[in-house]
């Protein structure tokens, strides 16, 4: 699986909407970009994926630029429940299983 | 029932105890997963189960024995661990035809090893 790059920690208001980059410069063509996050102590939960089109549902917007080298996580309005470390991952969705790998993530913190 | 149990939340053994945790789903998803979480660190994968077969093992210590006896459910044995195994212990399930909804996370084990 390609691997991804984030930055380790960003701030944002609450209210404010909170925009999480995510390069993965080596992605393939059949490789799907994935995000999740892990609230404090609890199991990571998944968020969102796409492969070319930008892609919404009721947590969050993603994203993907055209050459697919980089993405957007997006927040429309962060709240102090939305602090949490958030993991972008790219993976082949074609297996009887999944092998999903973590990076570090981008440890986001929701000020008031 | 959209969701992942596990069983017990804590565990506190000793080195020389045998334990087990517990994993179930009713989602009729027919891959499992379980992952290794040190604090401040991202999960770390262990073991793939996909249709009740061990899929992969990344070169875990046997200390660690999974067993998948039915579709629903999935168990870790430990024996001999070490204190440095403490962590939180993840288990995951998902879909196995490919398809495009990731996992589903179970809120974990927290493992103390004394």
């Amino acid at each position: 699986d390609a691997k991804t790059t984030q930055p380790p920690s960003m701030d944002c208001a609450e209210g404010r909407a909170a925009n999480l980059p995510c390069n993965h410069s080596t992605i393939s063509g059949n490789e799907y970009v994935y995000w999740y996050r892990q609230i404090h102590s609890q199991g990571p939960q998944y968020i969102i994926h796409g492969l070319k089109n930008n892609e919404t549902n009721e947590m969050a917007s993603l994203i993907i630029t055209e050459d697919r080298k980089s993405s957007t996580l997006i927040l429309p309005h962060a709240t102090l429940r939305d602090t949490a470390v958030y993991y972008c991952i790219v993976r082949v969705a074609l297996a009887s299983y999944d092998k999903v790998i973590f990076g570090p993530g981008t440890s986001l913190s929701v000020i008031p | 029932d959209t969701e992942v149990t596990q069983t017990p939340k804590h565990l506190v053994m000793g080195m020389t105890n045998k334990k087990s945790l517990k994993c179930e789903q009713h989602m009729g998803h027919r891959a499992m997963y379980w992952y290794k979480q040190k604090a401040k660190k991202p999960p770390e994968l262990m073991f793939v189960y996909s249709y009740e077969k061990l899929s992969i093992n990344e070169s875990v210590p046997s200390r660690f024995s999974p067993e998948c006896p039915n579709s629903s459910l999935l168990n870790l044995h430990l024996h001999a661990l070490q204190p440095e195994d403490s962590a939180l212990y993840l288990c995951a399930s998902s879909q196995a035809d490919g398809g495009g909804y990731g996992y589903t996370f179970g809120s974990g084990t927290r493992l103390t090893v004394v």
